[in-house]
C-alpha cells in the first residue's frame, strides 16, 4: 500500500531560526514528489516539485531534497519568518498513476 | 489567469438539505479532482474527472455523494441529505493531465451541516 508519512506532527520554532521537515514514502514505482504549503483557511500551494534524478530544489528560502533510495524527503526553511506558520504536506506519484499519495502534513508554527 | 475557482467559499445546510460546490478548473485544465479535509486531518482523496468522465471515484462514499464535470460549466460535487459528519472542507485541484504535472489547487468550501 502506498503510503507517505510525515514527521514531526507539528512544530514551533522562534522567527529567524531554521528548521527541517521529513518525509518517508513507499509509493512505488516513484515518479515524483511535491512539497506543499497550506496556510489556514487557504488550498495547498506548491512549494517544489521533484522528479527521480533531481536532489535537490530550492524556491526562496524553501529547498527541497529527495534521496530516491532510501525513499526519503526534506524540506528545509531557511531565517523562518512569521508568515511561514502554515501546514506542509509531502505529497508523492507513482509512475502511470494519476491519483497521488498526501501525507497528513506537519503543522508549523513560527513564534516573534 | 484566475487560478481554480471554488464557490462558495462557506456553506451551511441543515441536516437532510443538499450541498452544491462548484470548481472551475484553470484555463486550459481538463482535470479535476476533488478532496475532502476534515480539522486537524490530511487531504483525503475523492474523486478523479476528466471532461464528461468519471475516471476513479474510489475515494467516494458510495451513498449520497456525486460528481460530475460536464462538457461545458463547472465541475460540480453534490451532496444529498447531508449529516453532520459531512462538515469538512472541501478542495477542489486542477491539472493539464499526467503524473507529472503539478496540481492547483482552489481555495476551498468550507462546509458546515447544523
Amino acid at each position: 500500500k502506498n503510503q507517505v508519512e510525515q514527521s514531526p506532527q507539528s512544530l514551533i520554532i522562534l522567527e529567524g531560526k531554521n528548521c527541517t521537515l521529513q518525509c518517508n514514502y513507499t509509493v512505488s514505482p516513484f515518479s515524483n514528489l511535491r512539497w506543499y504549503k497550506q496556510d489556514t483557511g487557504r488550498g495547498p500551494v506548491s512549494l517544489t516539485i521533484m522528479t527521480f534524478s533531481e536532489n535537490t530544489k530550492s524556491n526562496g528560502r524553501y529547498t527541497a531534497t529527495l534521496d530516491a533510495d532510501t525513499k526519503q524527503s526534506s524540506l528545509h526553511i531557511t531565517a523562518s519568518q512569521l508568515s511561514d506558520s502554515a501546514s506542509y504536506i509531502c505529497v508523492v506519484s507513482g509512475q502511470g498513476s494519476y491519483i497521488p499519495t498526501f501525507g497528513r502534513g506537519t503543522s508549523l508554527i513560527v513564534h516573534p | 489567469n484566475a487560478g481554480v475557482m471554488q464557490n462558495p467559499r462557506h456553506l451551511v445546510r441543515r441536516r437532510g438539505q443538499e450541498a452544491r460546490l462548484r470548481c472551475s478548473p484553470m484555463k486550459g485544465h481538463s482535470h479535476v479532482y476533488w478532496y475532502r479535509q476534515l480539522p486537524e486531518e490530511g487531504l483525503k482523496f475523492m474523486v478523479y474527472l476528466q471532461k464528461e468522465n468519471i475516471i476513479d471515484e474510489s475515494g467516494m462514499p458510495k451513498e449520497r455523494f456525486s460528481a460530475e464535470f460536464p462538457k461545458e460549466g463547472p465541475s460540480i460535487l453534490r451532496i444529498q441529505q447531508v449529516v453532520r459528519g459531512d462538515s469538512a472542507a472541501y478542495f477542489c485541484a486542477s491539472s493539464s493531465g499526467g503524473e507529472n504535472y503539478g496540481y492547483t489547487f482552489g481555495s476551498g468550501t468550507r462546509l458546515t451541516v447544523v
